[in-house]
């Protein structure tokens, strides 16, 4: 049953914790993503990874740190550096030679 | 900014009616893709249209591009009470190479009503 896994759907934190998002996929792509949507908003890219052990940021990427030690794995931490964490969070995959995304469930982080 | 815009923000209709949304964006494409997102779900590809493509079909979905006028649409015939959702438009901006990120709009929401 291939597919992008992530975990936990809610999540919930005290301000100035970190917290860390994990992404799991099995469909063999070589690129990955992480969005931030907030309500009303579109997609807004933070971090993505064409290759493991390299990663790129986004647009939005203070704050925010990931690592790619593993081709399925790309975990996102949300540092106390974010001022506003609260959001939903959405990570995607890409084959090498494709174009279109596959997404995540997301997960959904309630900072307090 | 390189994102594509939609319009119109929300869209409500009627069961059996047909949904047309739009979208703009600023830079040369090598591609772009229309999304489908459930409230609280994550985002489901639905179609890509390349640059020198006009107008594609996938079921009940057609897509169009305008590339010198830098639009899309996206037309839902027949539409289901089960079409409803956000539905974004993305642009692969023209670059010379795949992997790369994807530029997304903030969406149209649709509502369709049994």
């Amino acid at each position: 049953d291939g597919g992008i896994t992530q975990s936990p759907k809610y999540l919930f934190r005290k301000e100035g914790q970190n917290v860390t998002l994990s992404c799991e996929q099995n469909l063999n792509h070589d690129a990955m993503y992480w969005y931030r949507q907030d309500p009303g908003q579109g997609l807004r890219l933070i971090y993505y990874s064409q290759i493991v052990n390299d990663f790129q940021k986004g647009d939005i990427a203070e704050g925010y740190s990931v690592s790619r030690e593993k081709k399925e794995s790309f975990p996102l931490t949300v540092t106390s550096a974010q001022k506003n964490p609260t959001a939903f969070y959405l990570c995607a995959s890409s084959a090498r030679g494709a174009y279109e995304q596959y997404f995540g469930p997301g997960t959904r982080l309630t900072v307090t | 900014s390189q994102q594509g815009e939609e319009d119109p923000q929300a869209l409500s209709i009627q069961e059996g009616e047909n949904a047309t949304m739009n979208c703009s964006y600023k830079t040369s494409i090598n591609n772009l893709q229309w999304y489908r997102q459930n409230s609280g779900r994550g985002l489901v590809h639905l179609i890509l249209i390349r640059s020198n493509e006009r107008e594609k079909h996938s079921g009940r979905l057609r897509v169009t591009l305008d590339t010198s006028k830098k639009s899309s649409s996206l037309l839902i015939t027949a539409s289901r009470a089960a079409d409803t959702a956000s539905y974004f438009c993305a642009t692969d901006p023209d670059r010379g190479s795949t992997l790369g990120r994807l530029y997304f709009g903030r969406g149209t929401q649709l509502t369709v009503w049994p």
